[in-house]
């Protein structure tokens, strides 16, 4: 059974700095990996979607990483803002149930003025 | 893209009574999905809406308390039905072109039930 940890649940940092976020996963074999984000009383944007042919998918100041074999991707962020300040999850779809995605529990952001 | 909009976005109600949730796409979608988000955890899968035909539904999830309807590959609805204090959560839907494509979300249905 495919299950996608979120290290750590929150996280606290001040404006400015560059940060890591790390999601993994049990099972290597998935169709690809989307890091998602949230913000509080709203749905979910789809930030970067990597296959699972590719190493990194960058967007901006967002940087997202793929280690199939390891079972695990980072999300790199640049330069943070406090408009970075949110919940960022990762999800896993998985190639044998082709309309099912695993999700995380999130890494709850908060970027100091 | 696809913009999908969810409705009520928030909604308070009483025990043994059934609520529905609407999503409109924008655009035409190939697959949807219902999602539910209880605090502090991850979203869970509901069901699969499938255009014209029955949902597919995931382990622990009833087609009598959940009934959902996709009449059109733009529009979908959840029912949660005969409703207890332990529905109380974030119901999501979802759409996209397939799973090598991002999926996009509605903003989300508060559903408190006392």
């Amino acid at each position: 059974k495919q299950e996608v940890t979120q290290i750590p649940a929150a996280l606290s940092v001040p404006e400015g700095e560059n940060l890591v976020l790390n999601c993994s996963f049990t099972d290597s074999a998935i169709y690809n990996l989307q890091w998602f984000r949230q913000d509080p009383g709203k749905g979910l944007t789809s930030l970067l979607l990597i296959q699972s042919s590719q190493r990194e998918q960058t967007s901006g100041r967002l940087n997202a990483s793929l280690d199939k074999s390891s079972g695990r991707s980072t999300l790199y962020i640049a330069a943070s803002q406090p408009g970075d300040s949110a919940t960022y999850l990762c999800a896993v779809a998985l190639p044998y149930r082709d309309d099912k995605i695993i999700f995380g529990k999130g890494t709850r952001l908060h970027i100091l003025p | 893209s696809a913009v999908i909009s969810q409705k009520p976005s928030r909604d308070i109600c009483q025990r043994g009574t059934s609520l529905t949730i609407q999503c409109q796409v924008d655009s035409q979608v190939t697959m949807m999905f219902w999602y539910r988000q209880q605090p502090g955890q991850s979203l869970t899968l509901i069901a699969t809406a499938n255009q014209g035909s029955e949902a597919t539904y995931e382990s622990g999830f009833v087609i009598d308390k959940f009934p959902i309807s996709r009449p059109n590959l733009t529009f979908s609805t959840l029912t949660v039905s005969n409703m207890s204090p332990e529905d109380s959560s974030i119901y999501l839907c979802s759409g996209g072109q397939g799973l090598d494509e991002k999926l996009f979300f509605g903003s989300g249905t508060q559903l408190s039930v006392l």
